[in-house]
Parts: C-alpha cells; structure tokens; sequence
C-alpha cells in the first residue's frame, strides 16, 4: 500500500525566513512519481512539480527547492526567502508507475504554511 | 483556455437528496478524477476514468456515481446525500502518455457541499 506522511501539521514563520516542508513516503514499487500541490485559501489546487524515482537530482526554481532522497524515502519542500504569498496548504503526493492503483494520487494530510509579514 | 471547469460552486442538500456535480476540462486530457477533501484528510479518490468510455472506482466510491459523458466532461452523481459526503469535491484531469498515466493532474476549483 501507498502511503505519504506529512508530519508537520502547522508550520508559522516570519516573512523572509526560510522553511521546509518535510514529505516521507512509503511504497513497495520501484518507480513510482512523487508531487508536490499548493493549495492557497482560495482553495484551488495548484501543481508544483513532478519527480520521478529514478532521479534524484535535486530541483530549484527560483525559491522553491525540492530534496530528493530515495534513501530515506523523503522529498522535502524548501521555500527559500518566504512570502506572505507562500501562505497555503502544501500537500505532498505519490503515485504508482504502473500496475492496480497507478491512476491514484496518494495525498498526505497536508502542511499549513502561514507566513507572517 | 479555461483548465478544468466545475459546477456548482456550493451547494447545500438535505439528507436523501440527489445531485449531479458536473466537470469539464478543455486541455485534452485524456484522464479525468473526482476527489473529495475532507478536514484533516487530504485528498482521496473517489472515481476516475482513464479515458473516454471507461469509469473505475478508486479508494471511496460508495455513495456516488459517474458518467463520462465524452472527452471533456465527467460528472459525479449522489444519488441519495448522506451528512458523511459533507466535503469539498475536485475534478482533475491529466494527460496519459504511451508510458502509463504518471503525468501531473491539473484540477477544478472545487465544489463545496454540505448535507445537512
């Protein structure tokens, strides 16, 4: 079974700190695709990034940056410089390559960010 | 290019009601979801249809129905609300590649419904 786990439930900080959304996933698959989605009060659900299992490189794009570490099965968010803006719910999701399942997005619980100007 | 589409926004019924909460996308995807997310709960799937003719439960279907009525729209029927579907509902769609249907899911703004 799939599952992911986000231990952080509310997370505060001032504007300009930086954070980390920590993501620990467990699966039996080999392959599979982890996700990151934000979700602001508004309530849409936004897409972030993909990574695949095979590549563990990590990934910046501008403040954002994401930890890859198969060894751990974590995938961690850092938001670098944060922004009131940056106030959302951030979910971490998986999901299997193929096989029973695969069109399943397995979401953890959520992180709320609140970012304090 | 409006994404993925839902309505209605809200909706409130009363215990035994029916309804019909409708999507539609207009990127081409082949693939489309509903979810439900409930306080606490994340996301959990509750239909999904790989594409255009095939509909498959996912982790909560009991309570609820779909039709993918073509390419662009998939709807979610209750067919008798119950206070426990009391939740926020997304439709989400996503492209599936010759290599398996891993590609990132763009979702609706959601439908928040309350049974009372």
């Amino acid at each position: 079974a799939q599952k992911v786990t986000q231990a952080q439930t509310e997370i505060s900080v001032v504007e300009k700190e930086d954070v980390t959304l920590d993501c620990v996933y467990e699966t039996r698959d080999t392959t599979y695709y982890l996700f990151w989605y934000k979700q602001p009060p508004s309530g849409e659900l936004v897409f972030l990034i993909r990574r695949n299992s095979f590549d563990e490189q990590n990934e910046i794009s501008g403040r954002y940056s994401w930890n890859f570490q198969k060894s751990t099965s974590s995938f961690n968010f850092t938001i670098t410089a944060s922004q009131v803006v940056d106030s959302a719910v951030y979910f971490c999701a998986l999901r299997r390559s193929q096989g029973a399942g695969s069109y399943q997005l397995t979401f953890g619980k959520g992180t709320k960010l609140s970012v304090i100007p | 290019n409006a994404g993925v589409t839902q309505t209605p926004k809200f909706q409130v019924l009363k215990t035994g009601q029916s309804m019909t909460l409708q999507c539609a996308q207009d990127m081409n995807h082949n693939s489309m979801y509903w979810y439900r997310q409930d306080p606490g709960m994340g996301l959990r799937l509750i239909y999904y249809s790989a594409s255009e003719g095939t509909t498959d439960k996912g982790e909560v279907p009991n309570g609820y129905n779909v039709s993918r009525l073509n390419k662009r729209e998939f709807s979610l029927r209750l067919e008798s609300a119950a206070p426990s579907q009391t939740s926020v509902y997304f439709c989400a769609s996503s492209v599936m590649t010759s290599g398996g249907p891993y590609n990132e899911q763009f979702f609706g703004p959601g439908t928040r419904l309350t049974v009372l």
